[in-house]
């Protein structure tokens, strides 16, 4: 149990272009999802909190306008990444947590390329 | 602040060679620590959550340790498939869920 997946796992754009990554928990509902960036041989850098039914929440930094976190239901969050330049081509990974066991279980990840 | 930091940054072993891999943080209200596993080009896979000083999880050849300022993931007699990055993060009270992840040790075990 506790699977997330996410779609796609690899996508390449040209720039100016916008791209939604879709993040959904398989076999349970999750109220809280997160979208992470990681950079080669880098951790994982918290983006933005994403909560079912409101807006969602922002780390310092990341840009609410460029990168558009819509969490529509208990199981599905997306990740749209507007007006797409190469400086934003990266691994970007979603996690939800599984309340049950209180444990964030992360998703796959979506290799973002953006010529 | 709150920190974790991973020790070492890269560790290579011996198949066979047992080590410790440690995750020593500063923070105010812990809730839980947590141990995953990534490999390249992956998410990252759960491993074990600790949530007092003196709990210690195990699952194969892994054991994980928690005292009030660190905690140790233990490799006992590695193979190669556990080649692998291994992060920590902690969890706080009141911060809704969100993970401070360490930077990872990255360990690499030889056959």
């Amino acid at each position: 149990g506790a699977v997330v997946s996410q779609h796609p796992s690899r996508v390449i754009c040209k720039s100016g272009t916008s791209v939604k990554i879709e993040c959904r928990s398989l076999d349970f509902q999750a109220t809280t999802m997160f979208w992470y960036r990681q950079f080669p041989k880098q951790s994982l850098m918290l983006m933005a909190t994403s909560n079912e039914g409101s807006k969602a929440t922002y780390e310092q930094g990341v840009e609410k306008d460029k990168f558009l976190i819509n969490h529509a239901s208990l199981t599905l969050s997306t990740l749209t990444v507007t007006s797409a330049h190469p400086e934003d081509s990266s691994f970007y990974i979603c996690s939800a947590i599984y309340e049950s066991t209180d444990t964030q279980y992360f998703g796959p990840g979506t290799r973002l390329t953006v010529l | 602040e709150d920190q974790v930091t991973q020790s070492p940054e890269a560790l290579r072993l011996q198949e066979g060679e047992s080590s410790s891999l440690n995750c020593s943080y500063t923070v105010s209200g812990l809730r839980g620590l947590f141990w995953y596993r990534q490999d390249p080009g992956k998410g990252p896979e759960f491993l074990f959550t600790l949530y007092s000083a003196g709990e210690e999880k195990e699952k194969e050849r892994l054991k994980a340790t928690l005292t009030k300022k660190e905690s140790f993931l233990h490799i006992t007699a590695p193979k190669p498939e556990d080649s692998a990055t291994y992060l920590c993060a902690v969890r706080l009270y009141n911060q809704g869920g969100k993970l401070i992840f360490g930077q990872g040790t990255e360990l690499s075990v030889k056959p």
